[in-house]
Formats: C-alpha cells, sequence, structure tokens
C-alpha cells in the first residue's frame, strides 16, 4: 500500500461547479498537510496548508482534515476554467527536516 | 522576489551519457529540494540541503546521481550514465528553512532515448 493514494482522473466538470479532490494516507505520522497546483509544464504552487484535523478556508478554496480516517479533501467552489490544473496532495511529518510526500496528483478540466 | 530559477528547460540525451541540471534557489532560502517527478506522478525527493550541508539524500540513486551545493546558494545535480528510466522532470524547491512553505521551479524536462 502507496503511503499517500489519489485518483489520478481527470476529472471533468462544467464552469461553476464544486469540485471535491481527495488523497488517503496511511502514515499516522503525517501532521502537516498542503495542496499543490500544477499547471502543464510549470512547477507545483503551494495553494492550501493544514495543520490538524478540521477545515480551513481561502477564497473559493476549502482544505479538509480528518486524521482519525487518514483522509484528506479540497473543495473548489465556483470552479473556473482557469482551474484546469493538477491537484497534488502532500504530507509531512512532526520533525524539522520531515520530507514531503506527494500523492500522484488529480487532473481538474473545467469547461467553459 | 524571484522565484526558483532553473536551466536547462529541456535536455534530451542518449542512455549513458551524461547530463546535469543547474538551480539557483530564492535569496536567502537556506533549503534546497532536488525531486523527481515521472509522468503521471508526485514528486520524489532525491536530495535535501540545509544551506552547503545533506539532510536526506536517501532516495538518491548515488551510484548513477551526484548532487551539491556549493557555498549555500547554487546547486547542480548530475546524473552520469543516464538510463531510459530516469526520464523525467527534475523539480528544485527552496525554503526558508525546513518545514517552511517550499518554493518549486519550472523544472527540467529530461528525455533519455
Amino acid at each position: 500500500q502507496k503511503e499517500v493514494e489519489q485518483d489520478p482522473g481527470p476529472l471533468s466538470v462544467p464552469e461553476g461547479a464544486i469540485v471535491s479532490l481527495n488523497c488517503t494516507y496511511s502514515n499516522s505520522a503525517f501532521q502537516y498537510f498542503m495542496w499543490y497546483r500544477q499547471y502543464s509544464r510549470k512547477g507545483p504552487e503551494l495553494l492550501m496548508y493544514t495543520y490538524s484535523s478540521g477545515n480551513k478556508e481561502d477564497g473559493r478554496f476549502t482544505a479538509q482534515v480528518d486524521k482519525s480516517s487518514k483522509y484528506i479533501s479540497l473543495f473548489i467552489r465556483d470552479s473556473q476554467p482557469s482551474d484546469s490544473a493538477t491537484y497534488l496532495c502532500a504530507m509531512t511529518g512532526q520533525s524539522g527536516y520531515s520530507t514531503l510526500t506527494f500523492g500522484k496528483g488529480t487532473m481538474l478540466l473545467v469547461s467553459p | 522576489e524571484a522565484g526558483v530559477a532553473q536551466s536547462p528547460r529541456y535536455k534530451i540525451i542518449e542512455k549513458r551519457q551524461s547530463v546535469a541540471f543547474w538551480c539557483n534557489p530564492i535569496s536567502g532560502h537556506a533549503t534546497l529540494y532536488w525531486y523527481q517527478q515521472i509522468l503521471g506522478q508526485g514528486p520524489k525527493l532525491l536530495i535535501q540541503f540545509q544551506n552547503n550541508g545533506v539532510v536526506d539524500d536517501s532516495q538518491l540513486p548515488k551510484d548513477r546521481f551526484s548532487a551539491e551545493r556549493l557555498k549555500g546558494v547554487d546547486s547542480t545535480l548530475k546524473i552520469q550514465p543516464a538510463k531510459l528510466e530516469d526520464s523525467a522532470v527534475y523539480l528544485c524547491a527552496s525554503s526558508r528553512a525546513s518545514q517552511e512553505t517550499q518554493y518549486f521551479g519550472p523544472g527540467t524536462r529530461l528525455l533519455v532515448l
């Protein structure tokens, strides 16, 4: 079993839809959870950063962490064609030099 | 603030040849990372530097890959000799300190024929 599982998609939605992206993980040592967005032929850029369980909202984006289920989600409201990209979940442990473990990424396509 | 710079952007080589990639991190960032991203996969950490010292190189194939960060600023990643399975995007990232936000460069796309 991989440490981080993420459905690669592609996920196709119409403009304005609510998008739900998810990852599951197996390592209970993970404490910090991130979502990165990666446009084609670009490096990943950090979208959301959360610690521990709960919700965090930033504009149209909401990140949700359920540590008891080892499950994290990213919700995108009122999706736009400019949101079309690959979304990577990433997580890391508590220690100062813990490395990031990434999911495979989910490709999202938002059609106008 | 300038972002992470990488060069070249693209490289095509034949197997068994050698290749080198260069990274210039964001000014003042102490931590530098090299990742390998194979098509359809998430980035995988190859090596992490704290200033000019190696913190983690546990996933670096040391028989063919090497990296250095002289003077704690720029870094180079070398592959010698290259194999077909090394075809990937090599991403450099930097952060002010470990556990802080990592900023990624655009990557170098390597194709080994």
